[in-house]
């Protein structure tokens, strides 16, 4: 069976600095992997995605993230933060079936330092 | 990208009593629905995968005389929380794939309905 790991429960990191969240995942196959980002309160919003190809994958909100298949990661980064980054970040991985099942991490919580 | 839409966003209730939260997808037809369970600082927890017309399928631990859920139609699936207990006060979220999406895992979601029992 898949699953997902996030090894830092809560990371802060200095307006401007950058970012690296860690994602490690376990699976037979090549993996679908995703990245999400949760305000308090909210729902969930894709960040990106990776399914083939070009292993470093372009998101929204100026993050990207790299697939290594030889460490089983699927990091996500980002080169200077703002403020409004600070959520909670969910790494998941996708099976493929017509049912799209998709199994969580148990996300990083990012603060941002003034 | 395609758009899921909860309601109530949330609710309390007294112990005892049912609750339903609405899951539609607003733009989109979705053969299959998912409903997930968050609490506080915790991550999402699949409960149950819910399919247009048939019975859901349900997670190991997951009651599904407590938690029901149809899906009726290929635009809305409801959950009921079925005398409810303080300990089924959590963040319930559900999820969705558009035709197009099915086969490559990509999910939307929507805002979430909170729930708290007294």
């Amino acid at each position: 069976a898949q699953s997902v790991t996030q090894p830092d429960i809560h990371i802060t990191v200095s307006e401007g600095a950058s970012l690296e969240l860690r994602c490690n995942y376990s699976y037979g196959a090549t993996p679908y992997l995703f990245w999400y980002v949760q305000s308090p309160g909210q729902g969930l919003q894709l960040l990106l995605k990776y399914f083939s190809g070009d292993t470093l994958v372009q998101g929204i909100k100026g993050f990207e993230a790299e697939f290594k298949r030889s460490q089983s990661s699927f990091n996500l980064r980002k080169p200077s933060v703002h403020w409004s980054d600070a959520a909670e970040y969910f790494c998941a991985v996708g099976q493929y079936s017509s049912a799209s099942k998709i199994i969580f991490g148990s996300g990083t919580r990012l603060s941002i330092r003034p | 990208g395609a758009v899921v839409s909860q309601h109530p966003s949330w609710v309390i209730c007294k112990s005892g009593t049912s609750v339903k939260i609405e899951c539609r997808s607003l733009d989109f037809q979705a053969t299959t629905m998912f409903w997930y369970r968050q609490f506080p600082k915790q991550s999402l927890m699949l409960m149950a995968t819910s399919n247009e017309g048939s019975k859901a399928t349900y997670e190991q631990g997951v009651e599904k005389d407590k938690f029901l859920i149809n899906h009726a139609s290929l635009t809305l699936s409801t959950l009921t929380v079925t005398s409810a207990h303080p300990e089924d006060s959590s963040f319930y979220i559900c999820s969705a794939s558009s035709p197009g999406q099915s086969n490559t895992g990509e999910l939307f979601f929507g805002e979430g309905s909170r729930l708290t029992v007294l």
